[in-house]
């Protein structure tokens, strides 16, 4: 199984911050990693997949980088309704996995 | 407007028996693989089981291999999670998510909860 370890775990920023998240992978892949948003009480939302696609309508502050172990997940210019919990997920080989999640929170 | 509307979810005792259903509208549901995803109270994302499309082969996590059953009925364009001998951390809000071809959920339904308690 591939393992999912996101850092931070939690990360405290300001409106107009500029915030990475990194997710780490036990082995190494190419493209099938996708990054979500999760708000409270609702279902999370597609931000990022292959790596760095930018999904429909998701604003062009959210920028996804990265192969083989290391993807990044970065929020530019951090707005109100970008507090939430973020997940990066694998897709490359069953078990599909997710990393434990990263919680951003206003300083 | 593309939707998937999970249902199903309830109490149930342990050792106990749930079938969760997901209706999909305004796509072509047997062009697309779908999963099960699970989050319990507080906690993080799970994946549960995958069904791909046109052939329906299925992938299950190893916490609920033997347990749960996915299939689908294209013609109804449903999904289906057919829960038996459910425990106590089987608890959770569960997802119907549609998978884009390079595996990610671009659509993901509200949830459906079960709890499982005696």
């Amino acid at each position: 199984d591939i393992q999912m370890t996101q850092s931070p775990s939690s990360v405290s920023a300001s409106v107009g911050d500029r915030v990475t998240i990194t997710c780490r992978a036990s082995q190494g892949f190419s493209g099938y990693l996708a990054w979500y948003q999760q708000k409270p009480g609702k279902a999370p939302k597609l931000l990022i997949y292959a790596a760095s696609s930018l999904q429909s309508a998701v604003p062009s502050r959210f920028t996804g980088s990265g192969s083989g172990t290391d993807f990044t997940l970065t929020i530019n210019r951090l707005q109100p309704e970008d507090f939430a919990t973020y997940y990066c997920q694998q897709s490359n080989t069953f078990p599909l996995t997710f990393g434990g999640g990263t919680r951003v929170e206003i300083k | 407007e593309v939707q998937l509307v999970e249902s199903g979810g309830g109490l149930v005792q342990p050792g106990g028996s749930l079938r969760l259903s997901c209706a999909a509208s305004a796509f072509p549901f047997n062009m697309y693989s779908m999963t099960w995803v699970r989050q319990a109270p507080g906690k993080g994302l799970e994946w549960v089981s995958y069904i791909s499309s046109r052939s329906g082969t299925t992938f299950y996590a190893d916490s609920v291999k033997g347990r749960f059953t996915i299939s689908r009925d294209d013609a109804k364009k449903s999904l289906y999670l057919q829960m038996n001998s459910l425990r106590v951390e089987d608890t959770a809000v569960y997802y119907c998510v549609r998978l884009n071809p390079h595996g990610a959920g671009d659509v993901w339904g509200q949830g459906t909860t079960v709890a499982v308690s005696s």
